[in-house]
């Protein structure tokens, strides 16, 4: 089963649409982490945010952490038609050493 | 600075043939990882470093998988007598030191066994 299960699996907004991605994981977590893949190659970190941090901003992004219902939530405003990507959620776990990936949500973002 | 490398960026193979994957990690970067994400799936975790130590391989899906890291640099997976279900993006990560970082992705290595 998934550590990080995330939904929607697939999400289709207009441009200048805010877009919301959840997250639910499974085991305590020291920080999730937010990534996001551009036709299936490699990952790009987006946004980290810490067991004791309840909500965190990096410009357009807006991240949320729920750690009693172990759910966190991307928001990305004024989306564009290149945020069209997949989306991730990551959480350590095994011991802290092995980040384990989300299902992820495939946003597309239309002009 | 430069980022995570990989090489070769796409590799054809013919099945039961050996391949070799390479990735040159973040200068300075201790931890180093490999994940396999097949066609429109999310990542599968399949070993990390820690300087050249490998403390974790069960995330290898067979033993025809082998992964070695030498001078703490540069990482090699190999994959012995390559089968269709090889067929995947390698995904190869850095980071700092092992737990709590964000990891830094290289390109990936496109494998497809024929």
């Amino acid at each position: 089963s998934q550590q990080g299960e995330e939904d929607p699996q697939a999400l289709s907004i207009q441009e200048g649409e805010n877009a919301t991605m959840n997250c639910s994981y499974k085991t305590s977590i020291n920080n999730l982490q937010w990534y996001r893949q551009n036709s299936g190659r490699g990952l790009v970190h987006l946004i980290l945010i810490r067991s004791n941090e309840r909500e965190k901003h990096s410009g357009r992004l807006r991240v949320t952490l729920d750690t009693s219902k172990k759910s966190s939530s991307l928001l990305i405003t004024a989306s564009r038609a290149a945020d069209t990507a997949s989306y991730f959620c990551a959480t350590y776990t095994g011991g802290g050493n092995k980040l384990t990936f989300g299902t992820g949500t495939q946003l597309k973002v239309e002009l | 600075g430069a980022g995570v490398s990989q090489s070769p960026s796409n590799k054809v193979t013919e099945k039961g043939k050996d391949v070799e994957l390479r990735c040159d990690p973040i200068s300075g970067h201790t931890a180093l990882y490999w994940y396999r994400q097949s066609l429109g799936q999310g990542l599968e975790f399949l070993i990390y470093f820690q300087g050249n130590s490998a403390p974790d391989k069960s995330g290898l899906p067979s033993d025809r998988f082998s992964a070695e890291r030498t001078g703490g640099s540069v990482s090699t997976l190999t994959i012995q007598r390559t089968q269709q279900e090889d067929s995947a993006v390698y995904l190869c990560a850095s980071s700092p030191m092992t737990g709590v970082y964000e990891q830094y992705f290289g390109p990936g290595t496109r494998l497809t066994v024929t």
